[in-house]
């Protein structure tokens, strides 16, 4: 069965400081990866999506970045965290083809910047 | 273009009572259609999904669905609700092919349930 991992689960950093997020996927190949952030009451905001090795398209324009050096990891970044970067980060996977569009979604990280 | 609508921030039910979760969608073609559930600070869990077919869908943990095409709506039903049931639940329609084929989301019903 499928597996997705995140990590760490919570973060505290402050202003300034470079981020490293990770998630891994396990059970699958060739999955379509996205991080979402989830800010109280504003449901959920897709950041990036990659449909395969070192393909990543950004949906909004921040000082976040995405990577994905291997099939089954996604990488979140920042170089200066801003304090509206705090929120709570989720990865999620999908099939990407035929009908398995449903996505899974991993524990989540709370960032909290201070 | 591509939206989730669910109308209710919040709804509190009793225990034993029925529930029914608004959904409204906006989508161009025949839409593939969830909801999810998500506990404080976890994860989406997926309760079910619509892709064709019978319009009533059945899920996890007791919960249905109904789609209706001419109402544009996809209301989360389940006949008696457990207090375990509290969550956050979130509709969701796509696929989106211009956004690697992700899911729109809904900003989601926070289910309160009292004893």
């Amino acid at each position: 069965s499928q597996t997705i991992h995140q990590w760490p689960a919570t973060l505290v950093q402050p202003v300034g400081s470079p981020l490293s997020l990770e998630c891994t996927v396990e059970g699958t190949s060739n999955p379509n990866l996205y991080w979402y952030r989830q800010a109280a009451g504003r449901g959920l905001q897709l950041l990036f999506y990659s449909v395969g090795i070192g393909q990543i398209s950004s949906e909004v324009p921040q000082n976040l970045s995405a990577s994905r050096p291997q099939d089954r990891q996604f990488i979140l970044s920042s170089k200066k965290l801003l304090l509206s970067d705090s929120g709570f980060y989720l990865c999620a996977w999908s099939g990407g083809g035929g009908t398995a569009y449903e996505q899974y979604f991993g524990p989540g990280t709370r960032l909290t910047v201070t | 273009a591509q939206s989730v609508t669910q109308p209710d921030i919040h709804i509190t039910v009793s225990e034993g009572a029925s529930l029914e979760l608004r959904c409204n969608y906006s989508y161009g073609a025949t839409p593939y259609l969830f909801w999810y559930v998500q506990s404080p600070g976890q994860g989406l869990q997926l309760l079910l999904k619509y892709f064709s077919g019978d319009t009533l869908v059945q899920g996890i943990k007791g919960f249905e669905a109904e789609f209706k095409r001419s109402q544009s709506s996809f209301n989360l039903r389940k006949p008696s609700v457990h207090w375990s049931d509290a969550a956050e639940y979130f509709c969701a329609v796509g696929p989106n092919s211009n956004s690697g084929y992700a899911l729109n989301f809904g900003k989601g019903t926070s289910l309160l349930v009292t004893p």
